[in-house]
């Protein structure tokens, strides 16, 4: 199973892009990258997930490298509910059915 | 329209005893997957199941069980209770429309389960 590699804490000041790395250089062609996060022990949340391109949504953004080995999500505007621990995830399919390999995530706080 | 529901949310055991948790997935959603989370092991996957089938499972001994019913609701078992299955044990759903498809799964808040 791929597996991800995450800085273990970042920090980041109020109103700044916080860019958090992930490293998944065992990840195969047709697996997926997510990424969500999780505050203070409550369920994650999703943020967005890509294959080969980068992506945008409301939340953040998504850069896939062209090897597909890294990624980085960036989030525009931290603001200090950001704070929070992020997981970058490959979803690995097998047989038609799938399941994440959570990583053990970047705990990202934001400094007012 | 409404997310995905766990109940209980705190629950107590002594070692020995089962417990059964219970995950309403998000309405129209058919698959329902189960991960325990604990400080020292991180989020692990523990099974998956579609239209009241087992689709996938982790690396769990068989203490740990579970199912779905025909609403798609799902439980989840665990018997013969270890004070290693403290955990905050994680529901998440998706609509698996398609295999292989870029469905999401939306998780719910968590049963906090401690073993005494």
């Amino acid at each position: 199973d791929a597996k991800t590699t995450q800085p273990p804490s970042m920090d980041c000041a109020e109103g700044r892009a916080a860019n958090l790395p992930c490293n998944h250089s065992t990840i195969s062609g047709n697996e997926y990258v997510y990424w969500y996060r999780q505050i203070h022990s409550q369920g994650p949340q999703y943020i967005i997930h890509g294959l080969k391109n980068n992506e945008t949504n409301e939340m953040a953004s998504l850069i896939i490298t062209e090897d597909r080995k890294s990624s980085t999500l960036i989030l525009p505007h931290a603001t200090l509910r950001d704070t929070a621990v992020y997981y970058c995830i490959v979803r690995v399919d097998t047989s038609g059915t799938y399941k994440y390999i959570f990583g053990t995530g970047t705990r990202l706080k934001v400094l007012a | 329209k409404a997310g995905v529901t766990q109940t209980p949310r705190y629950l107590i055991k002594t070692r020995g005893q089962q417990v059964t948790l219970s995950c309403s997935p998000i309405s129209g959603h058919r698959s329902v997957s189960w991960y325990q989370q604990t400080p020292g092991q991180g989020l692990q996957f523990l099974f998956e199941y579609f239209s009241e089938t087992q689709r996938n499972k982790g690396n769990f001994p068989g203490r740990f069980s579970g199912r779905q019913f025909s609403n798609s609701r799902s439980e989840m078992n665990v018997s013969t209770l270890e004070l290693g299955d403290s955990a905050l044990y994680l529901c998440a759903s998706s609509s698996r429309v398609l295999a292989g498809g870029t469905d999401t799964q939306y998780f719910g808040p968590g049963t906090r389960l401690t073993v005494l």
